[in-house]
């Protein structure tokens, strides 16, 4: 069974920039797997950031971006801010209908 | 505004059922793929279910295979989480959310449902 793969921490400086990503035990994340991500804090719903791949979803300030950067999908955070202290989720689409979550990673901001 | 309202949490006894409900407002409901998606306390997001506009097609996660049935009445612009043989696993908080593109859009608030004796 293929999991979904996600680093369990980061932290990042105040303005500064950090790389989020999203792989596969086995194999390589593609355009064709659809990445998505969505952003959670304790105690709250989610809220989507990002969908196929690079399309931020409504809102979403342009502080967020995604990409595929080697084998990988991955969620970028540009000048980052104290409310971006956060967990992050990425979703696979691995066809026939079934999305699969990565275990998330819990970013700090310090 | 787009709204989704879940209902119908609460506390079962293992083997027992429940049905979730999910009220959508703001939007064109029929139009949208509709997710449902599950976090267990101290856990992680797990998706657990999918249902086209139509309500012809229907997918789960193999950890809800042949117990949960999504369902969905678009003349009342609610999508419905039948929920049977519950296990103590299925503890969790329960999310719907509209899934344009493969993914999930605007999500509900959530409704906790609890499997305990």
């Amino acid at each position: 069974q293929t999991v979904v793969t996600q680093e369990p921490s980061f932290s990042v400086s105040p303005g500064g920039t950090v790389t989020l990503t999203c792989g596969l035990s086995s194999g390589s994340v593609s355009t064709n797997y659809y990445p998505s991500w969505y952003q959670q804090t304790p105690g709250q719903a989610p809220r989507t950031l990002i969908y196929s791949t690079n399309t931020r979803s409504s809102g979403v300030p342009d502080r967020f971006s995604g990409s595929i950067l080697g084998n990988k999908a991955a969620l970028t955070i540009t000048g980052a801010q104290a409310d971006d202290e956060s967990d992050y989720y990425c979703v696979l689409y691995m066809g026939s209908g079934i999305r699969v979550f990565g275990g998330g990673t819990k970013l700090t901001v310090l | 505004e787009v709204q989704l309202l879940e209902s119908g949490g609460g506390l079962v006894q293992p083997g027992g059922s429940l049905r979730l409900s999910c009220a959508a407002s703001g939007f064109t409901f029929a139009t949208y793929a509709m997710s449902w998606v599950r976090q267990a306390p101290g856990k992680g997001l797990e998706w657990v279910s999918v249902i086209g506009g139509s309500g012809r097609s229907t997918f789960y996660a193999d950890s809800v295979k042949g117990r949960f049935t999504i369902s969905r009445d678009n003349s009342k612009n609610t999508l419905y989480l039948q929920m049977n043989s519950l296990r103590a696993e299925d503890t969790a908080v329960y999310y719907c959310a509209n899934s344009p593109n493969y993914a999930m859009d605007v999500w509900g608030q959530g409704t906790t449902v609890t499997v305990s004796s």
